[in-house]
C-alpha cells in the first residue's frame, strides 16, 4: 500500500467496553509507533515496536492499554474497560530503518475514539 | 521529560502574507520535523531536518535546524488558502537517551488565512 492505514476511522464505545484499533504500516517498515492526540493538542507517544518486539511502552497511560504486533507487520492497540478520558484520536506511524540517521515517521489518518 | 514549546499558538493572516513559526526545546534534539495536519487527517510530513544549522526548503516552505540543536523555525512564503491547517514541530532526542525513538511534538500552530 501507499501509506499507513488505520481502521476503524471512527469508533463510538460505551464506557466499560473493550475496543481494538488496527494499524497497517507501510510495507517493509520495521518500526511502528502509536500516539494519542487529545483535542487541540499535539500527538503524545504511547508505544514503539521494532518488528514484533515492543521496545518502549512508557507512554501507555494505564494497564488497560495493550498493544501487539505479533508478526512484525500489522499492529493492534487494545483498550480495555474504556473510560471517557480515553476519548481521543489514536495515530499510528511507521518508519523504515531500525537505527536511522533519519527519524522520519509517516502517519496514518488516525482512529477517532469517542467513549460515552 | 522532553517538551517542545511552539509559538505562536494561532495566526490570522491575509492571503499572500509570509508566515513564521518556531519551536524551542529545553533539551537537545537530533532531528526536527515539521508536519501539517488537516481536520480529520493524520499529520503529513512537510520538512525533515537532520543536522544542526541545516536549512531546507520545500517549495514555499523553509525550515532550519538551530545551531544549539534546541530550536527550529518554519517559514511559509506567499501564503495561499490551502496552507490553512495546524502545523506541528516534532523532534527526536539523542540516540543514547532512553526513549529517543519517539517523536515529541509541540502544541501546534493553527493557521487561518483570510482571502
Amino acid at each position: 500500500g501507499a501509506g499507513v492505514s488505520q481502521s476503524p476511522r471512527y469508533k463510538v464505545a460505551k464506557r466499560g467496553q473493550d475496543v481494538a484499533l488496527r494499524c497497517d504500516p507501510i510495507s517493509g517498515h520495521v518500526s511502528l509507533f502509536w500516539y494519542q492526540q487529545a483535542l487541540g493538542q499535539g500527538p503524545e507517544f504511547l508505544t514503539y515496536f521494532q518488528n514484533e518486539a515492543q521496545l518502549d511502552k512508557s507512554g501507555l497511560p494505564s494497564d488497560r492499554f495493550f498493544a501487539e504486533r505479533p508478526e512484525g507487520s500489522v499492529s493492534t492497540l487494545k483498550i480495555q474497560r474504556t473510560q471517557q478520558e480515553d476519548s481521543a484520536v489514536y495515530l499510528c506511524a511507521s518508519r523504515s530503518r531500525v537505527l536511522p540517521r533519519q527519524e522520519t515517521q509517516y502517519f496514518g489518518p488516525g482512529t477517532r475514539l469517542l467513549v460515552l | 521529560g522532553q517538551q517542545l514549546n511552539q509559538s505562536p499558538q494561532s495566526m490570522f493572516i491575509q492571503e499572500g502574507e509570509d508566515v513564521s513559526m518556531n519551536c524551542t526545546s529545553s533539551s537537545i534534539f537530533n532531528t526536527w520535523l515539521w508536519y501539517k495536519q488537516d481536520p480529520g487527517e493524520g499529520p503529513v510530513l512537510l520538512i525533515a531536518l537532520y543536522k544542526a544549522g541545516e536549512l531546507t526548503s520545500n517549495g514555499r516552505l523553509t525550515a532550519q535546524f538551530g545551531i544549539t540543536r534546541k530550536d527550529s523555525f518554519l517559514n511559509i512564503s506567499a501564503s495561499i488558502p490551502s496552507d490553512v491547517g495546524i502545523y506541528f514541530c516534532a523532534g527526536t532526542g539523542p540516540y543514547r537517551v532512553q526513549g529517543a525513538q519517539k517523536l515529541v511534538f509541540g502544541q501546534g500552530t493553527r493557521l487561518t488565512i483570510n482571502p
